[in-house]
């Protein structure tokens, strides 16, 4: 089945310490990107990547950083997260112009 | 900023009625738009894509598209309950790989 994976699902954790967030997509997509989702203020472009080792930032990517080894996953990094990067995040694989989310990762920062 | 925007509703229509949700975009130059639809609690799924003026259909849902007045619609058809959920438009400004989403448009169909 063609897939988008996201893990965790759900985190609570304490500012300043470092996570991860993994993607990965079966589909040998070359184009992945990683969004938040907070009320409000819809989806929000935070990286994404054209193929491996090629990223680029989006519209916030402020707070986080990225990396592409494989051309299947696309893990999301905050070294140092703070409250205001509590959200819903999804990460995307992409096919010609159309998306393909994964399931979201619903993080807290206390 | 490249602004997509939507009216964020709610939207109420009955069972077996059309719903139309628009959407408006800021940047002249966009080449693609598609409409993705959203469950409470679940990611967005695509519905629609279209990239040049006029009429797209594809079963219930016809997505039309003006450039030139900057707009870009959904229709469902026959709308059914399991329509409800929220529906986001996507932007992507043909310049590069950012796509732009409104804060979407929430659709409660009545049984």
């Amino acid at each position: 089945e063609a897939q988008v994976t996201q893990n965790p699902r759900y985190l609570i954790t304490v500012t300043g310490k470092k996570l991860t967030v993994t993607c990965s997509q079966n589909m040998n997509h070359e184009y992945m990107s990683w969004y938040r989702q907070d009320p409000g203020l819809g989806l929000r472009q935070i990286y994404y990547s054209m193929n491996v080792e090629v990223t680029d930032k989006g519209d916030v990517p402020e707070g986080y950083k990225v990396s592409r080894k494989e051309k299947r996953n696309f893990p999301l990094i905050l070294e140092s997260p703070s409250p205001n990067q509590t959200s819903l995040y999804f990460c995307a694989s992409r096919y010609d112009y159309e998306q393909y989310f994964g399931p979201g990762t619903r993080l807290t920062v206390t | 900023q490249k602004e997509v925007e939507q009216n964020s509703g709610p939207l109420s229509v009955p069972e077996g009625a059309i719903a139309s949700l628009n959407c408006t975009y800021s940047d002249r130059g966009s080449q693609s738009f598609f409409w993705y639809r959203q469950y409470s609690g679940k990611s967005p799924e695509l519905i629609m894509s279209i990239y040049s003026n006029g009429d797209k259909e594809d079963g219930r849902f016809t997505a039309q598209l003006n450039k030139a007045s900057q707009y870009v619609s959904l229709l469902i058809r026959d709308s059914q309950p399991s329509d409800s959920a929220t529906y986001l438009c996507a932007v992507n400004p043909g310049t590069g790989n950012q796509f732009y989403f409104g804060t979407g448009t929430s659709l409660t169909v009545i049984p």
